[in-house]
């Protein structure tokens, strides 16, 4: 089975903190997600990486950035914490296909920024 | 940008009651993907639906693509406590999907 792995089940940090969110897959897959979950909001796309040292913005990406030096881990940094980003955090990864990507999910990470 | 509805927001049914959400987009998508997210877990894959007009079943559970492939459906059949959690549509192409905001479903044992 794929898994999907995040560093930190749970974080509370303070307003303009620097955060790093990690995480690590361990099928080989090309692909690699980072989404938030907010109540009422659903599930929204932040940063994503079809290959090393590649990324793309998602719908939602201000205040984020991301670094993926090697292919099984996709670090997701917020540089300055601020409340509003207050949210879970999903990580995905899927193999690369010509049509659509499969996700799979990590178990997520809770982040408090207070 | 593409978006895509989910309705409805939430639905509570008795044990061995049917239950059904729906999923709109705003464009023709390329696939459409079902995932459910069991409270306090995270979304797990369900099922994907590529062909215009496809109909899919697991078990208790039917899913269809719609013949424009604009929208889709899952339907449950006599729903168990089991089904509890939220269940949200995917749409998209290439790298890029899009989620509904998710139905959640409960269950009166």
């Amino acid at each position: 089975d794929v898994k999907v792995t995040q560093s930190s089940r749970y974080l509370v940090k303070r307003t303009g903190e620097k955060v790093f969110l990690e995480c690590v897959q361990d099928m080989d897959h090309e692909n690699m997600f980072w989404y938030r979950q907010d109540p009422g909001l659903g599930l929204r796309l932040i940063y994503f990486s079809y290959d090393v040292k590649m990324k793309e913005k998602g719908d939602i990406p201000e205040g984020y950035s991301v670094s993926r030096e090697k292919k099984e881990r996709f670090s997701l940094i917020l540089e300055s914490a601020s409340t509003n980003q207050t949210s879970m955090y999903l990580c995905a990864s899927s193999p690369w296909s010509l049509g659509a990507n499969v996700l799979t999910f990590g178990a997520g990470s809770r982040l408090t920024v207070l | 940008g593409q978006q895509v509805m989910q309705i409805p927001q939430y639905q509570h049914v008795q044990e061995g009651e049917d239950f059904t959400t729906y999923c709109n987009s705003s464009t023709t998508l390329s696939n459409i993907q079902w995932y459910k997210q069991r409270p306090g877990g995270h979304p797990v894959f369900l099922i994907q639906l590529v062909k215009s007009g496809e109909v899919k079943k697991q078990k208790r559970l039917t899913f269809q693509f719609g013949e424009a492939k604009k929208n889709s459906s899952l339907h449950i059949t006599a729903t168990q406590t089991t089904d509890v959690g939220t269940y949200f549509c995917a749409g998209g192409s290439n790298y890029k999907l899009t989620f509904g905001k998710g139905t959640l479903l409960t269950v009166n044992p």
